[in-house]
């Protein structure tokens, strides 16, 4: 069982949006700012799409962004495109001795 | 260009060891917090271990006294010792790194990531 908790999957169609969830605790997502986000495609290096909750790498899409609430944080991908089909991932610092704690993954299908 | 690249993983039994490696290039290892990370199959992600730019080690319980991170700094490359190997130690194994901006204060999150290495422990 992950330390953080996501949606196994979510699915939306193109042009459409779709928010995926992570929720932790109060030692980890709400103890911190330092949540982030990235996108996998099997048989390649993820990526860091959000960092510190809400911010964007240079060259990530604008349609990524992030928001955190108490224990939970979210990534909204707005303006679906097939690419965007991967797995996400969300990860919180929690402390000197535990410097991430990940979530399940969530898996997104483009319809 | 900045890239991670492991090797090491295989088939091995239970009990059995393995050394992963993971070689950094495009940018220098010391600047970098450098983490192992993994995956087992249709798990999420679950960090390991950690080494920083000044050479301090952290452990995931779950790993600790089983598993030894080093570091080459001449081969700009990081290796995980991995020891009495079980069954649930079979996963995708990443070395992800982490900018030291100022000397023991790193970005809060992993950029850049390896592809990863397969270990898969089975009798």
């Amino acid at each position: 069982q992950s330390a953080l908790t996501q949606p196994r999957s979510v699915s939306g169609s193109p042009g459409q949006s779709v928010t995926i969830s992570c929720t932790g605790t109060s030692s980890d997502v709400g103890a911190y700012y330092y949540v982030s986000w990235y996108q996998h495609h099997p048989g390649k290096a993820p990526k860091v799409m959000i960092y510190d909750v809400s911010e964007r790498p240079s060259g990530v899409p604008d349609r990524f962004s992030g928001s955190k609430s108490g224990n939970t944080a979210s990534l909204t991908i707005s303006g679906l495109q097939a690419d965007d089909e991967a797995d996400y991932f969300c990860c919180s610092y929690a402390g000197t001795y535990t410097p991430a704690v990940f979530g399940g993954g969530t898996k997104l299908t483009v319809l | 260009q900045v890239q991670l690249v492991e090797s090491g993983g295989g088939l091995v039994k239970p009990g059995g060891s393995l050394r992963l490696s993971c070689v950094a290039s495009g940018f220098t290892l010391t600047d970098y917090y450098m983490s192992w990370i993994r995956q087992a199959p249709g798990k999420g992600l679950e960090w390991l271990a950690q080494m920083t730019t000044r050479g301090t080690i952290y452990y995931a319980d779950s790993v600790k006294n089983r598993f030894t991170v080093s570091r080459d700094n001449a081969k700009n490359s990081v290796y995980l010792q991995v020891d009495s190997l079980r069954v649930e130690d079979t996963a995708l194994y990443f070395c992800a790194g982490q900018y030291d901006l100022w000397n023991g204060y790193p970005r809060s999150y992993f950029d850049p990531w390896g592809q990863g290495t397969l270990v898969t422990v089975s009798s």
